[in-house]
């Protein structure tokens, strides 16, 4: 069964600061990845996902990520923070096979962005 | 113009109800879900519809009952409400493609249970 770990519950940064959430994934195939963004009392955003292909992945409001096979890694980053990225972030797994996709979850990282 | 929507936003309610929550999609998507946020952020699948056809049921209480009426529409009709119920229940929806496609999540419903 494929996992995900995300290390550190919370990450706090300084505006303009770089961003970097650390994503781990557990999988005995090539996985598909993904990060989401849930803002307070909202649902979740995709902000990029990784297939197949290139391995940096960009996404929206500069956000990136790349995928390391060799380290089961795939850490979401951006340049320079901004207050309005202050959200919880969700690293996640598909497992493979048709309509029997279903998203596997970290457990969150909650980004605070400091003036 | 949502894609994905759900309602009630809020439900309270008290032990022991039978209460239900409704989702539509308008984005013509086959594959529709109901992911479990608790307390802590947690994310979990708990079920999964593909074209009206229940694909994933993830060891979710039998107090639970899934129903899809159409592919466009996903309810979750809960019965005996138990304090443990309480947590944020997110409808989702992916479009054909498999498991290299995102899910479009609605905007929750917050169920309190007192």
């Amino acid at each position: 069964a494929q996992s995900v770990t995300q290390l550190g519950s919370h990450v706090s940064v300084s505006e303009g600061a770089l961003v970097l959430l650390r994503c781990n994934y557990s999988s005995s195939v090539p996985p598909y990845l993904f990060w989401y963004v849930q803002y307070p009392n909202q649902g979740l955003q995709l902000l990029l996902k990784y297939t197949t292909g290139a391995t940096l992945v960009k996404g929206i409001n500069g956000f990136e990520a790349e995928f390391k096979k060799s380290e089961t890694s795939f850490h979401l980053t951006k340049p320079s923070a901004h207050m309005s990225d202050a959200a919880e972030y969700f690293c996640a797994v598909s497992d493979l096979g048709g309509s029997n996709y279903k998203l596997t979850f970290g457990k969150g990282t909650l980004l605070t962005v400091n003036p | 113009d949502t894609a994905v929507s759900q309602t009630p936003k809020y439900l309270v309610t008290q032990m022991g109800n039978d209460k239900s929550i409704k989702c539509e999609q308008n984005l013509g998507h086959d594959t529709m879900y109901w992911y479990k946020q608790d307390s802590k952020k947690f994310l979990k699948i708990m079920f999964s519809y593909n074209n009206k056809e229940l694909i994933i049921n993830e060891t979710v209480p039998n107090r639970f009952s899934p129903k899809s009426p159409d592919k466009a529409h996903l309810n979750l009709h809960i019965n005996s409400l138990e304090l443990g119920d309480s947590a944020v229940y997110f409808c989702a929806s992916s479009p054909p493609g498999g498991s290299n496609t995102e899910a479009f999540f609605g905007q929750g419903t917050r169920l309190t249970v007192v």
